[in-house]
């Protein structure tokens, strides 16, 4: 069954450095999203994507953050400037034009 | 905007028994879909079930299965015959029906479920 695929699984990075974070939509999917969870906590969105370019986003999502799809199957989050407040685990999730979206196994980022 | 309430944060239940996680939800969109999805500890987000909004007949998933009520704009989780491998975090969440763009999920905050032998 295809899949949401993303990387790293996990990293630990330190205040200040940026980083990025890898998806893989699934296959002829359209929609892609981030979402992310800080321990404990709920689910936040943070931005959605289409047809090459931001259909939504959050107030989370601020200057620090952007997204990319520079090859036509990757997705990728970066935040520039990584705060501790920035830990929290990060899904990537697709959609094809039906309306389930699948969700990867998640990014977990320690910010120290 | 939509919000999500999930007003039991944790629940227990023993194996092979019945349990509902309830949810209700406010939009002022017609046309929607309903979700369920589970966090089990690996922290992976699995889909578990969904509803139409507009269809009235209330979808089931082998053990799952929903209470849908439109008017009241609640969307409860039924779990029969529970097993040790239910045990998870439990998220209601909404999503309007959008054509030709994205359109998010909203989560709730969530039910912890415990199934014990």
């Amino acid at each position: 069954e295809p899949e949401v695929t993303q990387t790293p699984s996990h990293q630990v990075t330190q205040m200040g450095q940026e980083v990025i974070l890898r998806c893989v939509p699934i296959s002829n999917h359209l929609y892609f999203y981030w979402y992310r969870q800080i321990l404990g906590q709920k689910v936040e969105f943070l931005v959605s994507f289409y047809n090459n370019e931001i259909s939504e986003k959050s107030e989370i999502f601020d200057d620090q953050f952007s997204v990319e799809r520079p090859d036509g199957s990757n997705f990728t989050l970066k935040i520039r400037s990584t705060k501790l407040e920035d830990s929290a685990m990060y899904f990537c999730a697709s959609q094809a034009a039906g309306n389930t979206i699948y969700f990867g196994e998640g990014s977990w980022l320690t910010v120290v | 905007a939509q919000t999500v309430t999930q007003s039991q944060p944790e629940m227990s239940v023993q194996e092979a028994e019945t349990v509902t996680l309830s949810c209700t939800y406010d939009t002022s969109e017609s046309n929607y879909y309903l979700f369920w999805y589970k966090q089990p500890p690996s922290r992976q987000m699995i889909l578990v079930i969904r509803q139409e909004a507009y269809k009235q007949q209330n979808a089931t998933e082998n053990r799952f299965s929903v209470n849908f009520q439109k008017a009241a704009k609640s969307f409860s989780l039924k779990i029969s015959d529970s097993q040790l491998g239910d045990t998870a975090m439990y998220f209601c969440a909404p999503r309007v029906h959008n054509t030709g763009t994205a359109s998010k999920l909203t989560f709730g905050t969530g039910t912890r479920l415990q199934v014990t032998l």
